[in-house]
């Protein structure tokens, strides 16, 4: 199998506060994690590339000071979504790819952020 | 530069008819396509791909795509689909480089009874 599971489901927040979302590979280690956004009835937004132990890949336009990825070992990796305002609500899903299958990526169910 | 066009917005259906969605890439470098599907508020289910071989892919849900390097297509199809086929189906590419996926801006499927 190949799941991936993301903690929390849904969040809400004050603005200025900040959220850790969390995502896991339940049965298998990833080499690669990568964090996506989606705003409604939108596609998937990559925001960075993540390798365990090393420092995340952020695409262009996403700040990397805002959102802080970590990725500490082989099945978990964490966002964390600073000073969030009411521009960062979003759908955040997080993939994982397996060793010698890194063509293919497993999401996990997305994390529902608001804030208020 | 890879990029993908997802050429139906949205497809509405009746039940039992067959379907397709169709999907463009364009890449410099080979490439891996994917289709996923997504259910309201969940992350995405991968369907099917196709990494190299046969060009018609047969996925889960007796979906199946085909591959068709001359013209840059992966179109999606359905012999008969259901009402539970209602969802939102991305189409992605991967290029063998760099790892990355680009999605497509997403077609929306709804299948009436």
């Amino acid at each position: 199998g190949a799941v991936v599971s993301q903690h929390p489901s849904r969040v809400i927040c004050k603005s200025g506060t900040s959220v850790k979302i969390e995502c896991r590979s339940l049965d298998f280690q990833a080499t690669t994690m990568f964090w996506y956004r989606q705003f409604p009835k939108q596609s998937l937004m990559l925001m960075a590339t993540s390798n365990e132990g090393s420092k995340a890949t952020y695409e262009q336009g996403v700040e990397k000071d805002k959102f802080l990825i970590n990725h500490a070992s082989l099945t978990l990796s964490t966002l964390t979504v600073t000073s969030a305002h009411p521009e960062d609500s979003s759908f955040y899903i997080c993939s994982a790819a397996k060793r010698a299958e890194e063509d293919t990526q497993y999401f996990g169910p997305g994390t529902r952020l608001t804030v208020l | 530069a890879q990029s993908v066009t997802q050429l139906d917005s949205q497809v509405p259906v009746f039940e039992e008819a067959p379907v397709e969605l169709r999907c463009n890439y364009s890449s410099s470098v080979s490439v891996y396509l994917f289709w996923y599907v997504q259910y309201p508020n969940q992350g995405l289910q991968l369907l099917l791909k196709y990494l190299s071989g046969s060009t018609l892919v047969k996925g889960i849900n007796g979906f199946e795509a085909e591959f068709n390097k001359s013209q840059t297509s992966f179109h999606l199809r359905k012999p008969s689909v259901h009402i539970s086929d209602t969802a939102e189906y991305f189409c992605a590419v991967t290029s063998d480089n760099a790892g990355k996926s680009t999605f497509g801006d997403g077609t929306t499927l709804t299948v009436k009874p």
